[in-house]
């Protein structure tokens, strides 16, 4: 069981636009920034978004949002090279630990 | 530019430790700290623990308290992750990742290390 919840799949089609949401609590989310990681095939984590700021080499159709103790990741014109499973992760000041959300795998139809 | 390299797969027996290496370069090592972040087969990320390179600081998950330990040699700009006691259930890509404070949140990840425990 993930401290943080994320939708286990979402789909579309290219150039369509995709939302991930990552839903946590006022001890994590509602505290800290959120980080979106993406990992393709099971290769080592990328990271996309550190909170609303994009992270360095990814296209800007990536953004990243907040409110309250949701962080939501949106994709704004799917790409067949976005097939991929992404990860929210933030830090959580009553575990005094690290937490991730247990991905959502995002299919180019 | 930033890179975290990561030393290469390993295979143990079911009681042993293992130290997995990570490498810093590009950047001045003391000024970030270093996690650690592992991932079963076919499940999702799972955090370990932190480690201040200026100071040797640490702070490591509940989970992991008592059989890991994270250390760094700065004059090689190098983090170790060592964890002892090892089961089949630690059977896991093993990544290394850098933390940014001014954004709070991870940056630049290693390559990752698979861990094989197997009798």
């Amino acid at each position: 069981q993930s401290a943080l919840t994320q939708e286990a799949s979402v789909s579309g089609t290219v150039g369509q636009k995709v939302t991930l949401s990552c839903t946590g609590n006022n001890n994590n989310i509602g505290s800290y920034a959120v980080g979106w990681y993406q990992q393709i095939s099971h290769g080592a984590p990328k990271t996309v978004m550190l909170g609303s700021f994009l992270a360095s080499g990814i296209p800007d159709r990536f953004s990243g949002s907040k409110s309250g103790t949701t962080a939501s990741l949106t994709i704004s014109g799917l790409q067949p090279e976005d097939e991929a499973d992404y990860y929210c992760s933030t830090w959580d000041h009553s575990l005094s630990a690290w937490v991730f959300g247990g991905g959502t795998k995002v299919t180019v139809l | 530019q930033v890179q975290l390299v990561q030393s290469g797969a390993e295979v143990r027996k079911p009681g042993a430790s293992v130290t997995v290496s990570c490498k810093a370069s590009g950047y001045t090592f003391t000024n970030y700290d270093i996690n650690w972040v592992r991932q079963a087969t076919g499940q999702g990320l799972e955090w370990m623990g932190w480690m201040n390179p200026q100071n040797g600081k640490t702070g490591y998950a509940r989970n992991f308290q008592g059989r890991l330990s994270i250390t760094r040699n700065t004059s090689t700009n190098t983090a170790h992750m060592e964890l002892s006691s090892l089961s089949s259930e630690d059977t896991a890509a093993y990544y290394c990742v850098r933390y940014l404070a001014v954004r709070d949140a991870f940056d630049v990840w290693g390559q990752g290390t698979m861990v094989t425990v197997s009798s």
